[in-house]
């Protein structure tokens, strides 16, 4: 079964704070992602990392950075966290290549506020 | 530029009765469409897939049919039970993108006893 785990559940930071949300997969899955969920906009790609140390912009990078520094670990970081991004925030990962490969797995997601 | 599109936001069907969710695409190079189930406070997870070579997939109690023409898909679920209550996305992925995947807004189906 694969298990993608997120740090923390529900989050309330400062505007302004630093934020980590970290992210481990135990498939061995090449691909790791960073969405948030918004009401009526469904899921929109933040970042998203197929290797060790490589990363991509999704549609929203704005304002997030990314690290992944090991393959079952993938972190997003807010650098100063502002109100609008107020958001569920959800990992996932996928397989590199093979059958299966566009099925992505999701944790639980982190319910971000930012006051 | 919303590429996948769920245009209802929310669907009541009674149990034991067919469920149809629909979802649009506008994006000709998707070869992939995938059906996930989200309930509150959970990520999403995969119910179901259909290659663009297909017209239809079918799983249990839970089929998918692809119009390529009309660029649309729907997923059934027949027949309805409580538990599918939840928020159904629709995604897709272009043959040329790198694994990712573009994902409609949801649609909220509510099963009524």
């Amino acid at each position: 079964d694969v298990k993608v785990t997120q740090s923390s559940r529900y989050l309330v930071k400062r505007t302004g704070e630093k934020v980590f949300l970290e992210c481990v997969q135990d498939m061995d899955h090449e691909n790791m992602f960073w969405y948030r969920q918004d009401p009526g906009l469904g899921l929109r790609l933040i970042y998203f990392s197929y290797d060790v140390k490589m990363k991509e912009k999704g549609d929203i990078p704005e304002g997030y950075s990314v690290s992944r520094e090991k393959k079952e670990r993938f972190s997003l970081i807010l650098e100063s966290a502002s109100t609008n991004q107020t958001s569920m925030y959800l990992c996932a990962s996928s397989r590199g290549t093979g059958r299966g490969t566009y099925e992505q797995y999701f944790g639980p997601g982190t319910r971000l506020t930012v006051t | 530029d919303q590429q996948v599109k769920q245009n209802s936001p929310s669907l009541s069907v009674q149990e034991g009765r067919i469920s149809i969710l629909n979802c649009d695409y506008t994006n000709s190079m998707f070869d992939y469409f995938l059906w996930y189930k989200k309930y509150p406070a959970e990520g999403p997870t995969f119910l179901i897939s259909i290659s663009s070579i297909k017209d239809k997939n079918e799983d249990g109690r839970f089929t998918v049919f692809l119009n390529k023409s009309a660029k649309h898909l729907s997923l059934h679920i027949v027949p309805s039970q409580p538990g599918d209550s939840a928020v159904y996305f629709c995604a897709a992925r272009a043959w040329d993108s790198n694994y990712q995947l573009i994902w409609g807004a949801g649609t909220k189906l509510i099963i009524k006893p």
